[in-house]
């Protein structure tokens, strides 16, 4: 049964702290995206990848937040130094091409104290 | 810009009974496609149904079918035979063609299956 894999499923953290969430696509996928959503805001895109080449980051505040794949079958989301207003569930999700259905990650949640 | 809208924050519904979610969308695109997605307790998202703008027929997924309206530039999902299990949030998504993948959603329908 494939699917999206996200580790950690929680994370709580000080804020200044760094935090990385790391995310398994299904094999076979060449496209990962990364979400976060709030109550406030809903399901915002922050960044994703086609393969493994960074398509489009204009979601993600630049000066704290990076995306990488480092290889095929791991994408990472990093926040240095993170703050309260980050907290949030992150997704991650993964799809094949530019029309078909993207699979999501069962999401991390950060919180921020 | 492309915008979805949910205009419903919460509904509920009788077991076995029927129910329609509803969402509207802004775009100037013609071709496009659309999506619902459900997001129960557990957060996971699942695809629920999805529709091409270009198709005239609506979509339908067992208990799940969508009324879709171009000209209105409206998108409701309806469930049938509500069941326990369907208690989720339901977004509406909207994805136009070259943007490589990327989802608009909307803020969400939390739905509540009453036994």
């Amino acid at each position: 049964d494939a699917r999206v894999t996200q580790t950690p499923r929680h994370k709580v953290t000080e804020m200044g702290q760094e935090v990385t969430m790391r995310c398994q696509p299904i094999l076979g996928h060449n496209t990962v995206f990364w979400y976060r959503q709030t109550m406030m805001q809903g399901l915002e895109l922050l960044a994703y990848f086609r393969n493994r080449a960074p398509l489009d980051d204009s979601g993600m505040p630049k000066d704290r937040f990076s995306a990488e794949m480092p290889d095929a079958t791991l994408a990472t989301l990093k926040i240095q130094p993170s703050e309260p207003r980050d907290s949030a569930v992150y997704f991650c999700a993964s799809g094949w091409g530019q029309y078909n259905e993207q699979f999501f990650g069962p999401g991390t949640r950060l919180t921020v104290l | 810009a492309q915008t979805v809208t949910q205009s419903q924050p919460e509904m509920s519904v009788q077991e076995a009974e029927t129910v329609t979610l509803s969402c509207t969308y802004d775009t100037s695109e013609n071709n496009y496609y659309l999506f619902w997605y459900k997001q129960p307790p557990s957060r996971q998202m699942i695809l629920v149904i999805r529709q091409e703008a270009y198709k005239q027929q609506n979509a339908t997924e067992n208990r799940f079918s969508v009324n879709f309206q171009k000209a209105a530039k409206s998108f409701s999902l309806k469930i049938s035979d509500s069941q326990l299990g369907d208690t989720a949030m339901y977004f509406c998504a909207f994805m136009k063609p070259g943007s490589q993948g990327n989802l608009i959603f909307g803020k969400g329908t939390k739905l509540s299956v009453k036994p």
